[in-house]
């Protein structure tokens, strides 16, 4: 069976520090990733997704970006976090050509 | 572009009775439709999905959803609530196009002992 992995689970930042979320599927080969942010009080809003290593899609122009070094891990990164950064980040997988996503624990980031 | 509607942002039942969480969709084509669950400080899990087969899908946890062309809506029903049904619960629309999904602002439930 397919597992989606997501840490840390919890993560407190000073504004202006990097930040760095790791996202790693298990059981399935050349998945679809997904990185998606939940604002407090806000719907999910997708943020990258990527159909093949080093292939990434941005939908949302910020300061993260995203990379996917390998072809079951994906890697949600920021060079300096601002307060608005702060939100609950869900990685997704999905099969090729397939629109089911499946969802992470997710990360809750917390910029002070 | 596809699109999804949540008509009630907060609902709240006693134990034992009926859910009712409203959706519409807007499409251009037939869509595909889903169901997700989120409990506090969690990921979101599949209830179900509809994608042109029958139009009354059933999920897990006992919950069902008919898809209804003619009123663009996609309602999700549970006959008896439970106290561990309350969560946000999301419907969810796919493009077809890239597979991107594109969620409702979410309807909280509240089960009351």
């Amino acid at each position: 069976s397919q597992t989606i992995h997501q840490w840390p689970a919890t993560l407190v930042q000073p504004v202006g520090s990097p930040l760095s979320l790791e996202c790693t599927v298990e059981g399935t080969s050349n998945p679809n990733l997904y990185w998606y942010r939940q604002a407090a009080g806000r719907g999910l809003q997708l943020l990258f997704y990527s159909v093949g290593i080093g292939q990434i899609s941005s939908e949302v122009p910020q300061n993260l970006s995203a990379s996917r070094p390998q072809d079951r891990q994906f890697i949600l990164s920021s060079k300096k976090l601002l307060l608005s950064d702060s939100g609950f980040y869900l990685c997704a997988w999905g099969r090729p050509s397939a629109e089911t996503q499946y969802f992470g624990p997710g990360t809750r980031l917390l910029v002070l | 572009a596809q699109s999804v509607t949540q008509l009630d942002s907060h609902v709240s039942v006693s134990e034992g009775t009926p859910v009712l969480l409203r959706c519409n969709y807007s499409s251009s084509y037939s869509p595909s439709l889903f169901w997700y669950v989120q409990h506090p400080n969690k990921g979101l899990q599949l209830l179900l999905k509809y994608t042109s087969a029958a139009t009354l899908v059933k999920g897990i946890n006992g919950f069902e959803a008919e898809f209804k062309k003619s009123e663009t809506s996609f309602h999700l029903t549970k006959p008896s609530a439970h106290m561990s049904d309350a969560a946000e619960y999301f419907c969810v629309v796919s493009d077809l196009n890239d597979y991107k999904l594109s969620f409702g602002a979410g309807t909280t439930v509240t089960v009351r002992a």
